[in-house]
């Protein structure tokens, strides 16, 4: 199984919901990330859980939340956002460090805050 | 980490060889490079990874000279479905945090016409 899943695939969320993005890996990776990427641009890093510890936290403001339960599983929890951060959230995870910078992504989830 | 340059689109024709260059100046000793392909709406995908010399898969040739400034993505044949952008990272392929830390430049818009 080589598959990132990620649900749901398309969110309509109001600026006063709360809101969590599921990401689920079982290649037994240790390290999983969390991306944005508006249209025709790259993917911007955001977070970087290892071991299941957040090791990088790329200066996100904290109405994102991401949250690492197990190995498997990475959340990100949304709350008060904004217009602006409409895009497709991506997941990655790749193995612990040790072999290469080869990272499987998931399809991502089209969020469209109203 | 090092910055990378790519050209921002390139045109090619189906049957063709693309060849996509990019520049990694101040790539460090234990950098590798990565190559990875995005469609519309999907994550990013794996195509090739090295360190020198010439590295070969089913999909594609990564080509990196001596002095691994800069390396060349080469797609033999090209058909409509390789319309994509091919994104060029550069970053450690071994990190004793548990982590690669996946930062995207601008990427390549290749374009495949009939």
């Amino acid at each position: 199984d080589t598959e990132v899943t990620q649900t749901p695939k398309h969110l309509v969320m109001g600026m006063t919901n709360k809101k969590s993005l599921k990401c689920e890996q079982h290649m037994g990776h240790r390290a999983m990330y969390w991306y944005k990427q508006k249209a025709k641009k790259p993917p911007e890093l955001m977070f970087v859980y290892s071991y299941e510890k957040l090791s990088i936290n790329e200066s996100v403001p904290s109405r994102f939340s991401p949250e690492c339960p197990n190995s498997s599983l990475l959340n990100l929890h949304l709350h008060a956002l904004q217009p602006e951060d409409s895009a497709l959230y991506l997941c990655a995870s790749s193995r612990d460090g040790t072999g290469g910078t080869e990272a499987f992504f998931g399809q991502g989830t089209r969020l469209t805050v109203v | 980490l090092a910055k990378t340059t790519q050209p921002i689109s390139m045109d090619s024709y189906e049957g063709q060889e693309v060849n996509i260059t990019c520049s990694h100046n101040n790539i460090a000793t234990n950098d590798y490079i990565t190559w990875y392909q995005q469609f519309p709406s999907q994550g990013p995908r794996f195509i090739i990874q090295g360190y020198k010399t010439k590295v070969t898969n089913e999909v594609a040739s990564l080509f990196i000279p001596a002095d691994r400034k800069s390396s060349t993505l080469s797609l033999p044949r090209v058909s409509l479905s390789d319309t994509a952008v091919y994104y060029c990272l550069v970053g450690e392929g071994t990190f004793s945090g548990g982590y690669n830390k996946l930062i995207f430049g601008a990427g390549t818009r290749l374009a495949v016409h009939p």
